[in-house]
């Protein structure tokens, strides 16, 4: 069965620092990457999806088949960023979700 | 656009009762995915209805039941109602066909006691 292990529960970091975020999968076939973000008191809301390659909001995800690995980096972190995240796969018949992260971006 | 609605915000139930959660998906969206989200648990994934029909189940038990109209508005039923069941539920919907990028709702308190 496919799943999706996000291993931090929290990640702090100081606002103009880097950041990871870490997502890993198990799923034998191809299956869509997706991360979801939830900032405070709005609803969730998709980031990004591996098959765009495109960065929002200066955040990337690059999809590593052999480590089976959706991480999601921001060379430079802002204290806007601060929220939960959420890494997310789609396999054609399920979608199922991370237990999440929740990113604190210090002053 | 109007964005995914989901109605009623919030719900007191006690167990043993039955509850029915509405969703209006964006407009032109075909596809409406139910998603249980608590603290314990995380996320989970109900169903998705797509045109009318369920296409894609989650591990929940029968009393979790739903459908969807045409004009893709979709309702979500638990019935006999357990305290385990008390939960955000959300809701999203997509284009459908195999077009993942979900757009989701502000979601439904349900507070079972």
């Amino acid at each position: 069965a496919q799943r999706v292990t996000q291993p931090e529960k929290l990640l702090s970091v100081f606002k103009g620092a880097p950041v990871e975020l870490k997502c890993n999968y198990s799923y034998s076939g191809s299956p869509e990457l997706f991360w979801y973000v939830q900032y405070s008191r709005q609803r969730l809301q998709l980031l990004l999806r591996h098959i765009s390659r495109e960065s929002i909001k200066g955040f990337t995800a690059d999809l590593n088949k052999g480590e089976t690995s959706f991480h999601l980096k921001k060379p430079f972190a802002q204290e806007e960023d601060s929220a939960m995240y959420y890494c997310a796969l789609g396999d054609g018949q399920n979608f199922v979700f991370g237990p999440g992260t929740r990113l604190s971006v210090l002053p | 656009k109007a964005g995914v609605t989901q109605t009623p915000r919030y719900l007191i139930k006690t167990r043993g009762q039955q509850v029915t959660l509405s969703c209006s998906p964006i407009s032109g969206h075909r596809s409406v995915s139910w998603y249980q989200q608590t603290p314990g648990q995380g996320l989970q994934f109900l169903f998705e209805y797509f045109s009318e029909t369920q296409r894609n189940k989650g591990n929940f038990p029968g009393r979790f039941s739903g459908r969807q109209f045409s004009n893709s508005r979709s309702e979500m039923n638990v019935s006999t109602l357990e305290l385990g069941d008390s939960a955000l539920y959300l809701c999203a919907s997509s284009l459908g066909g195999d077009a993942y990028e979900q757009y989701f709702g502000p979601g439904t308190r349900l507070t079972v006691t």
